[in-house]
């Protein structure tokens, strides 16, 4: 099984941008999909979006389309979620998870492989 | 408002068998295979059942899915204190160029 680690808490004044990386052990991540879920304090879980293995196509919610940038760099086992413009709302844990679920083109994937990182929290605040 | 509705709420008393629903459309449960995840907070979520009814290995079998139509259901058995938590059912939807979505939710307090 694949095991993501997360970087580190970060605080960020609104307008800011904040970067935060996943990076994974196991050989079999460069085969997956990556997604970015985040929970905000006290609320459910809201999903931001999803990476292809290659890193050449991605998915956002719409609720998020034009702020946030999902990259992965295989070499290193890393997927990386970028978030611009933070407002204080975006302060919430931001997990990484592998697979999922998902749909690309005409192929769907649903399956037991699901593991997600620490989370991370970033907080938004003047 | 997401688009799978949970119950926010659920309870039962331990060995008690509970069942928490997750109403959708025919854009996503209608279409597609049903995940529910289990919560407590302060963690990360884990897989409970994928693909509708299966169990990853190490989930006890108290806990089952099943679906039909557009709505998904989750069981749970038995009912012990540490099931206390956060439950959410998810799927893919195909509207607005495909996305994964989460129910809102469920917590279980077990009296």
């Amino acid at each position: 099984q694949v095991q993501l680690v997360q970087s580190g808490a970060e605080v960020k004044k609104p307008g800011a941008s904040v970067k935060v990386s996943c990076e994974a052990s196991g050989n079999t991540f460069t085969s997956y999909f990556m997604h970015w879920v985040r929970q905000a304090p006290g609320q459910g879980l809201e999903w931001m979006g999803i990476i292809n293995p290659s890193g050449t196509t991605t998915k956002y919610a719409q609720k998020f389309q034009g702020r946030v940038t999902m990259t992965r760099k295989t070499s290193t086992s890393a997927v990386f979620m970028e978030l611009r413009n933070l407002r204080s709302e975006d302060t919430a844990v931001y997990y990484c998870a592998s697979q999922l679920g998902y749909c690309f083109g005409a192929s769907c994937y649903s399956g037991d492989v699901d593991q997600w990182g620490q989370g991370t929290q970033v907080t938004v605040s003047s | 408002q997401s688009v799978l509705a949970q119950p926010p709420s659920a309870s039962g008393t331990p060995g008690q068998r509970i069942t928490i629903s997750c109403s959708g459309s025919s854009f996503n449960i209608g279409s597609h295979a049903v995940n529910w995840y289990q919560q407590v907070p302060g963690t990360a979520p884990r897989l409970l059942i994928y693909s509708n009814n299966q169990r990853p290995s190490g989930v006890p079998d108290r806990f089952s899915g099943s679906k039909s139509g557009t709505s998904a259901s989750l069981a749970i058995s038995g009912l012990r204190s540490e099931d206390e938590a956060d439950y959410y059912c998810a799927a893919w939807d195909d509207s607005l160029n495909g996305f994964w979505v989460f129910g809102g939710g469920t917590k279980l307090t077990v009296l």
